[in-house]
């Protein structure tokens, strides 16, 4: 149990364009997803926490208007990045959790973003 | 400020050579610790939660155990495939469940 997928594994586009990467958990309903982000060798850093049909909350230098957050549903959470940039080339990791304790983060396999 | 450390921050081991790895945290408030596994180009696999000092937890070759300022991962004679990075975070009072992760510990286990 608690499985969460993420679609595309990896993704390759060019500098200007946009990138939609989805999270889904698989046998669970997620009240809150969150989207990472982590450079080589280095652990993982917070970039916005979602719930359900509410507005994301963007971490501290996390540009809002870049990185575009949607959870559409309990099981469905998207990020969009728009007018990608060579630097925003990465590892892009999403996880979820249920109920409203304290409980575990269960992660996705991850995106690699290639911006060229 | 929230701080988690984790020490070392690699280790090598050969196969059944059984160590400990460290995560010390500074937190206000401490409502869960977590321990992960990553592999490379992966996202982290759950192992455990531990919510209070005293509590110990183990899966396998694996056992962590908490105290008021620190846990512990304790690797008890592993095997190649335990070869992963190593994550410890934390969870806070008033933190709305959001993790705090230290940099992690790359574990290597040779034959």
């Amino acid at each position: 149990g608690a499985v969460v997928s993420q679609h595309p594994s990896w993704v390759i586009c060019k500098s200007g364009t946009s990138v939609k990467i989805e999270c889904r958990s698989l046998d669970f309903q997620a009240t809150t997803m969150f989207w990472y982000r982590q450079f080589p060798k280095q652990s993982l850093m917070l970039m916005a926490t979602s719930n359900e049909g509410s507005k994301a909350t963007y971490e501290q230098g996390v540009e809002k208007d870049k990185f575009l957050i949607n959870h559409a549903s309990l099981t469905l959470s998207t990020l969009t990045v728009t007018s990608a940039h060579p630097e925003d080339s990465s590892f892009y990791i999403c996880s979820a959790r249920w109920g409203q304790g304290v409980g575990e983060q269960y992660f996705g396999p991850g995106t690699r973003l290639t911006v060229t | 400020e929230d701080q988690v450390t984790q020490s070392p921050e690699a280790l090598r081991l050969q196969e059944g050579e059984s160590s400990s790895l460290n995560c010390s945290y500074t937190v206000s408030g401490l409502r869960g610790l977590f321990w992960y596994r990553q592999d490379p180009g992966k996202g982290p696999e759950f192992l455990f939660t531990l919510y209070s000092a005293g509590e110990e937890k183990e899966k396998e070759r694996l056992k962590a155990t908490l105290t008021k300022k620190e846990s512990f991962l304790h690797i008890t004679a592993p095997k190649p495939e335990d070869s992963a990075t190593y994550l410890c975070a934390v969870s806070r009072s008033g933190g709305y469940n959001k993790l705090i992760f230290g940099a992690g510990t790359r574990l290597a286990v040779h034959p």
